[in-house]
């Protein structure tokens, strides 16, 4: 069935670095992607998002790149502050649209001061 | 513009009981989503509504859960005869386009 998984379930960066966090799917007809930021006792926040005819989309500090090829996403965080400490999750939308989105386990960033 | 709202954040039930969890979505937003978050882990979907319609609820057990979003009023998940096993948080997310989904602060559901 449809998987959408991290390679990292954990992380650890010193401030100021960059943060590399990567994600697998392996449902090809997947189209639109999401990242989302979950501090703790909080409800996932939106970061960025990414349709599969792009490769890549920047927002303020944030970069997500996409490889259709080998069905990879990544959420790049420049110079990691000790606010962006969490857990990020991918999620997959159907290739449809209106479906739920299929969340990986997340990554748990951690941020060294 | 507030956000999604989510009440009570935190619901205590003992086994057996009903969990009532409640969800207002952003304004203008049609489409909401119910998901499930155990420790840990993901989260995962339970049931996606439009307003008075269940869309998809592929993800909701059979029995015991129920789920509505009434023309006025904010959607409803209920859980009925909780058992220690429903233990988790719940989320929702709201969206006006089906793509784009925006999630409350949860509900955090512990059954005695």
């Amino acid at each position: 069935g449809e998987n959408v998984g991290l390679h990292l379930p954990t992380l650890s960066v010193q401030e100021g670095d960059n943060s590399i966090i990567n994600c697998a799917y392996s449902n090809s007809a997947s189209d639109y992607f999401i990242w989302y930021k979950q501090e703790s006792g909080k409800g996932p926040q939106f970061i960025i998002d990414i349709r599969s005819n792009m490769d890549k989309r920047q927002g303020q500090r944030v970069t997500v790149l996409l490889n259709k090829t080998v069905k990879h996403l990544s959420l790049q965080i420049a110079a990691t502050q000790p606010g962006d400490s969490a857990v990020y999750f991918c999620a997959e939308n159907g290739e449809s649209g209106n479906t739920p989105l299929v969340f990986g386990k997340g990554t748990r960033l951690s941020v060294i001061a | 513009n507030a956000g999604v709202m989510q009440n009570p954040r935190h619901l205590v039930r003992r086994r057996g009981q009903e969990a009532r969890l409640r969800c207002s979505p952003m304004k203008g937003h049609s489409h909401v989503y119910w998901y499930r978050q155990l420790p840990e882990e993901g989260l995962k979907f339970m049931v996606y509504l439009q307003k008075e319609n269940i869309i998809d609820e592929s993800g909701m057990p059979k029995e015991r859960f129920s789920a509505e979003f009434p023309k006025e009023g904010p959607s409803i998940l209920r859980i009925q005869q909780v058992v220690r096993g429903d233990s988790a948080a719940y989320f929702c997310a709201s969206s006006s386009t089906g793509r784009e989904q925006f999630f409350g602060p949860g509900t955090r559901l512990t059954v005695l």
